[in-house]
């Protein structure tokens, strides 16, 4: 696609429910991030992948929180028992090297709201 | 610095007036620094990435340098307009395939 595509756009949930946010990156762009980001604050790491391997996944909260890109192209984060600290813009990025040294595009991001 | 530590987190200038804020991080580890853009409720968006100590990169008004020896890099505005008024983000990655990790951004706001 023309740009990183996230969806939902907006999601509200109750506690405890699972949700799962897509992250459709450009097409080619090889690496794929996830990121939170609080209101006013920066983007804080989640994980991130090169292909279809998971290099990193340090910024993961906790085990309710798992990300997986099986065919190295569109990504799935996956939050099970949704809590209300939850709550957040969740983006994603990509960019077309396997090193840090490429710009990251950024989708517009997946707002949850975890009543 | 154990982090990216970007300073001053916010900034009041004139219309005209140029600025500049700073990303310091590590300098015992270094590959990559990114700079972006962020418009409220839009995306980041990339304004530099840079990797070569004594880099300078310019687009526009807008211009980078980096020191990795002393772990520092200067974002410069020239001629601040209304529309520079973003919140400015500095991403930084110790190795090839380390995380990006980025500061808490500066804001800035441009008075007319």
């Amino acid at each position: 696609g023309a740009g990183v595509s996230q969806s939902p756009r907006y999601k509200v949930t109750k506690r405890g429910q699972d949700v799962a946010l897509r992250c459709d990156p450009i097409s080619g762009h090889v690496s794929l991030y996830w990121y939170r980001q609080a209101l006013g604050q920066g983007p804080e790491f989640l994980t991130y992948f090169n292909y279809e391997a998971q290099q990193d996944k340090s910024g993961l909260p906790n085990d309710r929180f798992s990300a997986e890109r099986p065919e190295g192209s569109i990504s799935t984060l996956t939050i099970q028992r949704t809590e209300q600290r939850d709550s957040a813009m969740y983006r994603c990025a990509s960019s077309s090297e396997t090193g840090n040294t490429g710009e990251l595009f950024f989708g517009e991001g997946s707002r949850l709201t975890v009543l | 610095i154990l982090n990216v530590e970007q300073s001053p987190q916010s900034l009041h200038v004139q219309e005209g007036d140029s600025t500049n804020f700073t990303c310091s991080f590590p300098s015992s580890n270094f590959y990559a620094l990114h700079w972006y853009r962020w418009e409220t409720a839009k995306s980041p968006e990339a304004l530099f990435v840079m990797t070569l100590n004594g880099d300078e990169k310019k687009k526009g008004r807008i211009s980078a340098t980096l020191n990795t020896k002393e772990g520092y890099s200067y974002l410069y505005i020239k001629g601040s307009q209304p529309e520079d008024s973003a919140t400015y983000l500095c991403a930084f990655a110790f190795t090839r395939y380390q995380k990006v990790t980025f500061g808490i951004g500066t804001k800035l706001q441009v008075i007319p």
